[in-house]
């Protein structure tokens, strides 16, 4: 079963900077089915990024997702204060879906 | 549009079998592209994986899980139901379901590609195990 492991735990960033977050899979994926969704206090995930670099419907430009194999990343290039919140890394196979533990992006 | 929403009791006593209702709409449970999956968030945890079922009936649960999660769907009501038994404190959670996407592109060489992902959330239902 896939293991998905997200660093930092927790970044703290100052708005307008580049947030990287990471998410590594205990063995190589189906970049295909490697997906990011962010999640504010008290609601739902949303989808942001799928196919490990595809974005979502009405996710702007400034997150981008990027990888293959085991290693895969979510930039968010300037942070905008609506995007101080957790992040998620997603994948299925095998007809199973396994999240990442989350990164928390605080502001600084 | 395409919703979901969750429904089911807020409070459980340990040892009894939670029973969860998704309801959807905006899309049909008999799309060939699209199924449904059961998600849960304990307070302050990562998301925690539960159950799928997709439009042919396949259904699938996570491993740790297995034995206590019976997913079915009733297209015609357009619901999703997830059948929890043996319920333990540590099942105290918000629980959601989601609309799974299956989406297919061609590659550059002709070849099928095939993308899975969560696209519409629920907003969640909040259930605790207490006695």
């Amino acid at each position: 079963e896939i293991v998905l492991t997200q660093s930092p735990g927790t970044l703290s960033l100052f708005p307008g900077e580049r947030a990287t977050l990471s998410c590594r899979a205990s063995q190589s994926v189906n970049s295909n089915h490697l997906a990011w969704y962010q999640q504010k206090p008290g609601q739902a995930p949303r989808l942001l990024i799928y196919g490990a670099s595809t974005r979502a419907t009405g996710i702007p430009d400034r997150f981008s997702g990027s990888g293959s194999g085991t290693d895969f990343t979510l930039t968010i290039s300037r942070l905008e204060p609506e995007d101080f919140a957790l992040y998620y890394c997603q994948h299925f196979g095998r007809s199973l879906w396994t999240f990442g533990q989350g990164t928390k992006v605080e502001i600084k | 549009q395409v919703t979901l929403k969750e429904s089911g009791p807020v409070l459980v006593k340990p040892t009894e079998t939670l029973t969860l209702t998704c309801t959807v709409s905006g899309f049909s449970l008999s799309n060939a592209k699209m199924g449904v999956n059961w998600i849960r968030q304990s307070p302050g945890k990562a998301l925690e994986w539960l159950a799928h079922i997709f439009s042919n009936d396949e259904k699938s649960y996570s491993t740790s899980l297995k034995s206590r999660l019976t997913i079915s769907k009733d297209t015609s009501k357009s619901q999703v139901v997830l059948i929890m038994t043996n319920m333990d404190p540590v099942d105290t959670a918000t629980y959601y379901c989601a609309r799974t996407v299956m989406d297919i592109a061609v590659g550059v060489a002709s070849e099928f590609i095939y993308y899975y992902y969560m696209d519409v959330w629920g907003k969640g239902t909040t259930v605790a195990v207490s006695s």
